[in-house]
């Protein structure tokens, strides 16, 4: 059974401050990893997209990938109320993606 | 971006009756969609794999009799769960992937209700 596992939250973060979220995987297969992230009754929107090992950033979001610890991370610097929502993490290949249970972030202003 | 658009966004049914739920990829061709299943507080489940032209792959535990999956043409795939319980009721989301590309591409999501 390919899992990915996420802390389910809530995660609080005071506004200003970097929020760090956390992603492990057991399929050693998995090629490609996916942060989404989920506003309550929306579906959900690609934020980060990271392939190989290392750091990948793209504004105030950085996504890590360590494949030999099967481990990706998603780090959120200057975190803004608009932040709040649900992450889910995504892991796969040929589109057909493994989400998991996804975690609940809330900055707090 | 690619946009995958899909419709209805809400439904209210009566227990028993049929719902049909319709995905479009709008500005580039799909050979494959997903469906996924999302009850509340809870992740994304994928339903089935639905390929253009030929017949649906459902994952484990998924009724195909009950959750009919059509995908006759390069931008559509349509799902009709038929006769319908409370039990079925969930956001229902679609994706699909431009070819080529790794990214999938969300459509806006159903969310059931079966009273």
């Amino acid at each position: 059974q390919k899992e990915v596992e996420q802390n389910s939250g809530p995660l609080s973060v005071p506004e200003g401050a970097i929020a760090s979220l956390n992603c492990t995987y057991s399929d050693r297969g998995s090629q490609s990893f996916f942060w989404y992230r989920q506003y309550s009754g929306k579906s959900p929107e690609l934020i980060m997209s990271i392939y190989s090992n290392g750091d990948k950033e793209d504004g105030r979001f950085t996504a890590q990938l360590n494949k030999a610890s099967q481990y990706v991370s998603l780090l959120i610097r200057d975190s803004q109320p608009s932040d709040s929502a649900t992450y889910l993490c995504a892991g796969g290949g040929a589109q057909k993606l493994v989400f998991g249970q996804g975690t609940r972030l809330t900055i707090n202003p | 971006g690619a946009v995958v658009s899909q419709h209805p966004s809400r439904v209210i049914c009566k227990s028993g009756t049929s719902v049909k739920i319709e995905c479009r990829s709008l500005d580039f061709q799909a050979t494959t969609m997903f469906w996924y299943r999302q009850f509340p507080k809870q992740s994304l489940m994928l339903m089935a794999t639905s390929n253009e032209g030929s017949k649906a792959t459902y994952e484990q535990g998924v009724e195909k009799d009950k959750f009919l999956i059509n995908h006759a043409s390069l931008t559509l795939s349509t799902l009709t769960v038929t006769s319908a319980h409370p039990e079925d009721s969930s956001f229902y989301i679609c994706s699909a992937g431009d070819r080529g590309r790794e990214k999938l591409f969300f459509g806006s999501g159903t969310q059931l209700s079966v009273l």
